[in-house]
């Protein structure tokens, strides 16, 4: 099954609303964590990520935080824009090897 | 610049054709990867390939087959196309085989097989 589990979407905002998306992950040992954005028709694309315990991955504005003794990674960003409506995928790295684990993402659409 | 490169973008196929997906890296990247895209599934490991001339089966690799031609390319072939092949296709590499390494994406070949 899928070790990676995060929010059902679809989650809608309004514009400067605070956003936190879910994730929690089953694993042996430590895995990267990662969260990669997928606009709409495009390619998946790395958004943060965090290699051990206790880091915190940043990018525009996004932050989340590798929690070990909850086993998550969430996402969170203060104050959401029209531009950040997205698909956003919860994913770690899988045995200790550069292959990924996906979670099944969860759809953010932000309304002006 | 490229990034990843994916041909074509849409395809549509008849039950029992065949078709291959092109991927091409000009990263110099080592490690390639070929995900499908299906609607509440996320994105599923089909293959991958860890260096120029290996190829290893992923989560779903019935029905595919893959080459890695060169350190650039690395394709998608489907033999007797399904209608459960439906889908969207990403090719993705990444630079060194640590766990800690990102995955860049190509832009995606949307396939449907009547």
């Amino acid at each position: 099954g899928n070790s990676v589990t995060q929010m059902e979407g679809p989650v809608t905002l309004s514009e400067e609303a605070f956003l936190t998306i879910n994730c929690t992950y089953t694993a042996t040992g430590y895995p990267s964590l990662f969260w990669y954005v997928q606009y709409p028709g495009e390619g998946l694309q790395l958004l943060l990520k965090a290699t051990k315990a206790d880091d915190k991955g940043s990018n525009k504005g996004f932050e989340a935080t590798y929690r070990k003794e909850t086993t998550s990674f969430h996402l969170e960003k203060g104050s959401v824009q029209v531009s950040d409506s997205a698909v956003y995928f919860c994913a770690r790295s899988q045995g200790g090897s550069e292959k990924l684990v996906f979670g099944k993402g969860t759809k953010l659409t932000v309304n002006p | 610049n490229a990034g990843v490169t994916q041909t074509p973008k849409f395809q549509v196929l008849k039950t029992g054709q065949s078709m291959t997906l092109q991927c091409a890296q000009d990263m110099n990247h080592n490690s390639m990867y070929w995900y499908r895209q299906d609607p509440g599934m996320g994105l599923r490991l089909i293959y991958y390939s860890a260096s120029e001339g290996t190829t290893d089966k992923g989560e779903v690799p019935n029905g595919y087959n893959v080459s890695r031609l060169n350190k650039r390319e690395f394709s998608l072939r489907l033999e007797s196309a399904a209608p459960s092949q439906t889908s969207v296709y990403f090719c993705a590499s990444t630079r060194i085989r640590q766990d800690t390494d990102t995955q860049y994406f190509g832009p995606g070949t949307r396939l449907t097989v009547l």
